[in-house]
């Protein structure tokens, strides 16, 4: 089946910094990945899609110059928090999809963020 | 834009009850209704899913049925065991490739 992998798995970071995480689909193409933050206890909350070749299509409410999605081939999605501070830690989790019959999503293992 | 509620918020059940969950939406037009079992820390993973061409889809002790008409799916689980404690998110596609995921359901079972 398809698998997404996701990288670094848990990362801590000091205030001001850039971190960047990685999501990768291993054994298909992606055109389109997602990117969610989920808040300890809550659901999964779309952040951005993420095209290839392409512009990130952000949500309401999600500064696209805060969190930069690059989308450079069909395997490879990045997501890079810039200028961290305290207030954007949290799990970060990518998906893709893949046809069979519906969009079907995978999830990558999630990244959890810690800025001190 | 489109909605997704899920009741109850938390469930409890003894080792070896039913445990039921249900997920209302909104979009009329939604043709696939999958269920995600997320436990604590790590990926969401599908654990099953339908089509709106049916009305019941089982897998070992994993069922979901659907509604089309009142607009809700749920997720069935029997002879629930320790390893079923989860959180359980249902989702619904919005019209392009992407989903709106319900609140979650946490179950507890209880040995």
């Amino acid at each position: 089946g398809a698998v997404v992998s996701q990288h670094p798995s848990r990362v801590i970071c000091k205030s001001g910094t850039s971190v960047k995480i990685e999501c990768r689909s291993l054994d298909f193409q992606a055109t389109t990945m997602f990117w969610y933050r989920q808040f300890p206890k809550k659901s999964l909350m779309l952040m951005a899609t993420s095209n290839e070749g392409s512009k990130a299509t952000y949500e309401q409410g999600v500064e696209k110059d805060k969190f930069l999605i690059n989308h450079a081939s069909l395997t490879l999605s990045t997501l890079t928090v810039t200028s961290a501070h305290p207030e954007d830690s949290s799990f970060y989790i990518c998906s893709a999809a893949t046809w069979a019959g519906a969009n079907v999503l995978t999830f990558g293992a999630g990244s959890r963020l810690t800025v001190l | 834009g489109e909605n997704v509620e899920q009741h109850p918020s938390t469930l409890s059940v003894q080792e070896g009850d039913s445990a039921v969950i249900k997920c209302t939406y909104s979009d009329s037009a939604s043709n696939y209704f999958p269920w995600y079992k997320q436990e604590l820390g790590k990926r969401p993973q599908l654990i099953i899913d339908i089509r709106s061409n049916v009305g019941e889809k089982k897998d070992q002790r994993i069922a979901v049925t659907l509604n089309k008409t009142a607009k809700h799916f749920s997720l069935h689980i029997t002879e629930t065991q320790p390893e079923d404690s989860a959180v359980y998110f249902c989702a619904n596609p919005t019209g392009g490739q992407n989903f709106v995921f319900g609140p979650g359901t946490r179950l507890s079972v209880l040995p």
